[in-house]
């Protein structure tokens, strides 16, 4: 697609219910970022896929959270049990290759799926 | 961690001034990136700039300039004669070592008519 496409734009659901992101990447982009951003602040990593398999998963809070990418495309963001606490606006970013350090890609970043758990 | 600091939460300017962010980061790789993107009220973050470590040459790419200096850790960036759709959060951040975007805590950026 022209651009990064998260759905749902928007999800309300109640405290320990299962819940599902999706990211669909630009098209051709093996890169793929989840990042979260919770009001007032800036986004934090949570995992990088590198195609279908997740290169870096450092930044996932605990083990309720889950993201999977199974052809290297589509990723879906997991989880379980939602708390209040997972209440936040979801990024999903790509880019083209990861680049390293000696060729930074640019992140492309979607509009975001704002979480709400009651 | 090696942080991201943006001290500057918030901005008003006047439509036509510059407005100046700051931003200081922590870094112990001699190797590193350093970006400023741009959230308007849609959410989307949109870049803006990327700026490598062993280039300070600094920069003006239409309305936007931008001040590395290595020694202070600090990597500045200015948009001259604002404008109202300047309106947005910005953020600087830190690429290094792996794949993170490393970000500061953002500058709310409000241009009035």
């Amino acid at each position: 697609g022209a651009g990064v496409s998260q759905t749902p734009s928007n999800k309300v659901t109640e405290k320990g219910k299962y819940v599902e992101l999706r990211c669909d990447p630009i098209s051709g982009h093996t890169a793929l970022y989840w990042y979260r951003q919770s009001l007032g602040q800036g986004p934090e990593f949570l995992i990088y896929f590198q195609g279908t398999g997740a290169a870096d998963d450092s930044g996932l809070p605990n083990d309720r959270f889950f993201a999977v990418r199974p052809e290297g495309s589509v990723s879906t963001l997991k989880i379980q049990r939602t708390e209040r606490g997972d209440s936040a606006v979801y990024l999903c970013a790509s880019s083209p290759s990861p680049g390293g350090v000696s060729g930074a890609n640019v992140l492309t970043f979607g509009a975001g799926s704002r979480l709400t758990v009651l | 961690a090696q942080k991201v600091t943006q001290a500057q939460t918030e901005i008003s300017v006047v439509e036509k001034e510059d407005v100046t962010l700051d931003c200081v980061y922590e870094t112990r790789d001699t190797t590193y990136y350093l970006f400023w993107y741009k959230q308007p009220p849609s959410g989307e973050l949109v870049f803006l700039i990327r700026r490598n470590s062993f280039d300070e040459q600094n920069e003006i790419s239409g309305r936007y300039s931008w001040n590395f200096q290595k020694s202070t850790s600090s990597f500045n960036f200015t948009i001259t004669a604002s404008q109202v759709v300047d309106s947005a959060v910005y953020f600087c951040a830190r690429k290094a070592a792996g794949n993170k975007l490393t970000f500061g805590g953002g500058t709310r950026v409000l241009v009035k008519p």
